[in-house]
């Protein structure tokens, strides 16, 4: 069945450390791929999304995610995180291009002073 | 940027009843809307397709006479929740689609706590 997973429910890390956010699809072709942000009380905000071109894609607040083929992959990335990067992260794809998105299970990220 | 708006944000009723929720896009038109459900720490899930102008399409699971879908405009697409029931109980999660952009724009969504 396809699918997208997201293999860590809960992440920690400090202020100012690195972070990368891991993000697995299964599908036949490659989808249209997105990451989104939601903070407590707020919509869903899109981070950064790849349809095609580079496979390293940027986006708003500093993040970027990386396309592999490969491996099926869409990993998030920030080289140094904020305290107010705490916030659930979701992956998503839309394997038909039509609109209707797939969500992962959510990665809820934590961020110690 | 893009706005989509949800009301109300939260709503609680009593077993049986029902209850409707609005999803509008403040500032752009949007011939398509999509409807989602988030349960407590879990991930959203699609529950239908909203076209203006034509009947809604629903995912497969979704009651379409539990959950009406009204998009009687390009700026409002309704979610009607009839006889609600404890288990109708979740968060509700509206995004509609820019028209030019075709990007896909949250709404804040609306916590429904039926009783």
């Amino acid at each position: 069945a396809q699918s997208v997973t997201q293999p860590d429910i809960h992440i920690t890390v400090s202020e100012g450390a690195s972070l990368e956010l891991r993000c697995n699809y299964s599908y036949g072709a490659t989808p249209y791929l997105f990451w989104y942000v939601q903070s407590p009380g707020q919509g869903l905000q899109l981070l950064l999304k790849y349809f095609s071109g580079d496979t390293l894609v940027q986006g708003i607040k500093g993040f970027e995610a990386e396309f592999k083929r490969s491996q099926s992959s869409f990993n998030l990335r920030k080289p140094s995180v904020h305290w107010s990067d705490a916030a659930e992260y979701f992956c998503a794809v839309d394997d038909n291009q039509g609109g209707k998105l797939i969500f992962g299970q959510g990665t809820e990220l934590s961020v110690k002073p | 940027g893009a706005v989509v708006s949800q009301h109300p944000s939260w709503v609680i009723c009593k077993s049986g009843t029902s209850v409707k929720i609005e999803c509008r896009s403040l500032d752009f038109q949007a011939t398509t809307m999509f409807w989602y459900r988030q349960f407590p720490k879990q991930s959203l899930m699609l529950m239908a397709t909203s076209n203006e102008g034509s009947k809604a399409t629903y995912e497969q699971g979704v009651e379409k006479d539990k959950f009406l879908i009204n998009h009687a405009s390009l700026t409002l697409s309704t979610l009607t929740v009839t006889s609600a029931h404890p288990e109708d109980s979740s968060f509700y999660i509206c995004s509609a689609v820019h028209g030019t952009s075709n990007e896909q724009f949250f709404g804040p969504g609306t916590r429904l706590t039926v009783l």
